[in-house]
């Protein structure tokens, strides 16, 4: 079946360090992947996303590449922030029944020390 | 731009009370609408799903149950509460078509005492 493999946490970093968080999925097809970040107390938000092989999603300095050969989408920054301290999630689609449905990873948190 | 509300933030309950959630969104049409549960260091379980007005799926065989009154509007509800529905209950919301991404709200923090 489809599933997504997150590393556990949590991840302490230093500021200014860099940041990996390794995600490998089982699927199906070709499915979208997303990487998603939950600040404390607030719902999810999309952080990127890539919806073919050898992609990149980036965004506010954070990337992930779709790398079909290895099934994987990990999430990497040059220079983590103490701001960047949250849980992150990432996700595939799938389409079943009469919708793409969203399996998400168990979440990663990162705690960012100044 | 579209936006995604739900209330009540925070909720605590008794056992065997009952619960009606309420979720709607702004600045689309016909949205895909979805109803996850975030238990307290877990990750998230996707509940109920809606594709249209009436069109309910379910996930999970449970103490729960959603609606779709109207086309922006998702109400999850249940009879009678178990501690076991203590969680983040999270909505969200996709396009129609070929669109993969969900957007979500944020959150009703749900406790059952």
């Amino acid at each position: 079946g489809n599933s997504v493999t997150q590393m556990e946490g949590p991840v302490t970093l230093s500021e200014e360090a860099f940041l990996t968080i390794n995600c490998t999925y089982t699927a199906t097809g070709y499915p979208s992947l997303f990487w998603y970040v939950q600040y404390p107390g607030e719902g999810l938000q999309l952080l990127l996303k890539a919806t073919k092989a050898d992609d990149k999603g980036s965004n506010k300095g954070f990337e992930a590449t779709y790398r079909k050969e290895t099934t994987s989408f990990h999430l990497e920054k040059g220079s983590v922030q103490v701001s960047d301290s949250a849980v992150y999630f990432c996700a595939l689609s799938r389409y079943g029944g009469a919708t793409n449905k969203l399996i998400f990873g168990t979440g990663t948190l990162l705690a960012v020390q100044p | 731009s579209q936006t995604i509300h739900q209330w009540p933030a925070t909720l605590v309950q008794p056992v065997g009370s009952p619960l009606s959630l309420e979720c709607t969104v702004e600045g689309t049409s016909n949205p895909n609408l979805y109803w996850y549960r975030q238990a307290a260091g877990r990750g998230l379980q996707l509940l109920f799903y809606s594709v249209g007005i009436g069109q309910i799926s379910s996930e999970v065989p449970q103490n729960l149950s959603a609606s779709r009154p109207q086309d922006r509007q998702f109400i999850l509800s249940s009879k009678k509460l178990l501690l076991s529905d203590s969680g983040f209950y999270l909505c969200a919301w996709s396009d129609t078509g070929r669109v993969y991404e969900q957007y979500f709200g944020p959150g009703t923090r749900l406790t059952v005492t």
